[in-house]
């Protein structure tokens, strides 16, 4: 099993829609978990880090399902320029409980917002 | 604020030539790290490093090299380029493990 595994989408939603998109993990000691939102042909920018159960900002939820070993994001109202890959991040921990450095994302879910 | 510089933003090279790609940030962050995107790809991570002097393998060295000899700079060597490396390479840094990574604005290198 992948460390971190995405549906890839597309996700081709109207404006005003809310989507969520799911990131499954495999190593359930993992306590740390990020957004990334990618532009096309740009560099990839933080989103949203979660550390606990979750976060909310505005319009984007991320809920951590530690049970199922998955995070999801949400966005409610869907915006022209929420469109976009949107990459979720684990970092890998060691037996000692942090992390050796291997910092891998998944695949990225693409998401396009239609007027 | 610089942040993460990358050196070239765009390169051609021929079959079997050399270059370095160039990284610096200027954050004091101890990791670092290469990547590569394909078009419509996901990032696939090339080398890291956790400190200086500290370098590993990602998920796809064959056809790198890298070494750290100071916090700032992580450069990425590509020996014998093959076409099969053309890509876009992104350099990354975070002060700690779970902290945000910053990247730098990319390098778009195609290998003719």
């Amino acid at each position: 099993r992948k460390e971190v595994e995405q549906d890839p989408g597309p996700f081709n939603v109207p404006e005003g829609a809310t989507v969520a998109f799911n990131c499954t993990y495999s190593n359930s000691a993992s306590q740390s978990f990020f957004w990334y939102r990618q532009d096309c042909r740009k560099e990839p920018k933080l989103l949203m880090s979660v550390y606990s159960s979750g976060n909310e900002d505005g319009r984007f939820t991320a809920q951590l399902n530690r049970a199922s070993q998955y995070i999801s994001l949400l966005i409610r109202d869907s915006k022209l320029s929420d469109s976009a890959t949107y990459l979720c991040v684990v970092p890998p921990l060691n037996a000692g409980g942090t992390s050796y450095g291997k910092l891998t994302f998944g695949q990225g879910t693409i998401l396009t917002v239609h007027p | 604020n610089a942040g993460v510089t990358q050196t070239p933003k765009f390169r051609i090279l021929k079959i079997g030539q050399s270059m370095t790609l160039q990284c610096a940030q200027d954050m004091n962050h101890n990791y670092m790290y290469w990547y590569r995107q394909d078009p419509g790809m996901g990032l696939k991570l090339i080398y890291y490093s956790v400190g200086a002097g500290i370098t590993d393998k990602g998920e796809v060295p064959n056809g790198y090299n890298v070494s750290r000899s100071t916090t700032e700079d992580f450069p990425l060597r590509l020996e014998l380029a093959a076409p099969s490396q053309t890509s876009v390479y992104f350099c990354a840094s975070n002060g700690q493990w779970n902290t945000e990574a910053f990247f730098g604005q990319g390098t778009r290198l195609t290998v003719v």
